[in-house]
């Protein structure tokens, strides 16, 4: 998973502050997806975006969730006003296109978000 | 939309038995349908998939296979080794939907030496 890079692994946040997730995708990959993974559960879709535009949001909450992916650096994952049922694993994956079979998606190691 | 069931949730097995985990999905429109496996403390990594078009694919121990008709896939590990414990999903994919895969809820595989 070396080639999706995400930070910080490990991020832990007050009830009511914010939280920042940043994801770079692989070289050359121009679509970013973000996660949810609860403890006991699968992988929930939030969004997908591609540089400069958020493709699909279907999966992300109407509050206090926004993504972005600008023309330069990492896409972020921001989370306002944090409450402990967002404590979870947060992945990121990319992948070159749309369209393209899974075996050029790619996840990251993901950043683990604690709320306390 | 689509919806991803997998069974069992975990899984036991003894180093050198088979381990098979199931999965069905909802939308006959997904024709692809990868395996991810997870090891502790990092994001899942592809391992095998498999298009609508075809029945079975085998890549060394790792085998899936598909019934279209029923709606189901399965993955199938042979001669498990104690480095083949970690967690497994199947997801499903349409091609005429938005990309996004649906992803089963998971399947802790455990092998004891």
């Amino acid at each position: 998973n070396a080639g999706v890079m995400q930070n910080p692994r490990h991020l832990v946040r007050r009830r009511g502050q914010e939280a920042r997730l940043r994801c770079s995708p692989m070289k050359g990959h121009s679509h970013v997806y973000w996660y949810r993974q609860l403890p006991e559960e699968g992988l929930k879709f939030m969004v997908y975006l591609q540089k400069e535009n958020i493709i699909d949001e279907s999966g992300m909450p109407k509050e206090r969730f926004s993504a972005e992916f600008p023309k330069e650096g990492p896409s972020i994952l921001r989370i306002q006003q944090v409450v402990r049922g967002d404590s979870a694993a947060y992945f990121c994956a990319s992948s070159p296109g749309q369209g393209r079979l899974m075996r050029g998606y790619t996840f990251g190691s993901g950043t683990r978000l604690t709320v306390v | 939309g689509e919806n991803v069931e997998q069974h069992p949730s975990t899984l036991s097995v003894q180093e050198g038995d088979s381990a098979v985990i199931k999965c069905t999905y909802s939308d006959s429109a997904s024709n692809y349908f990868p395996w991810y496996k997870q090891e502790l403390g990092k994001g899942p990594q592809l391992i095998i998939d498999i298009r609508s078009n075809v029945g079975e694919k085998k890549d060394q121990r790792i085998a899936v296979t598909l019934n279209k008709t029923a709606k189901h896939f399965s993955l199938h590990i042979t001669e498990t080794q104690p480095e083949d414990s970690a967690v497994y999903f199947c997801a499903a994919l349409s091609r005429g939907g938005s990309y996004i895969p649906t992803f089963g809820r998971g399947t802790s595989l455990i092998v004891h030496p």
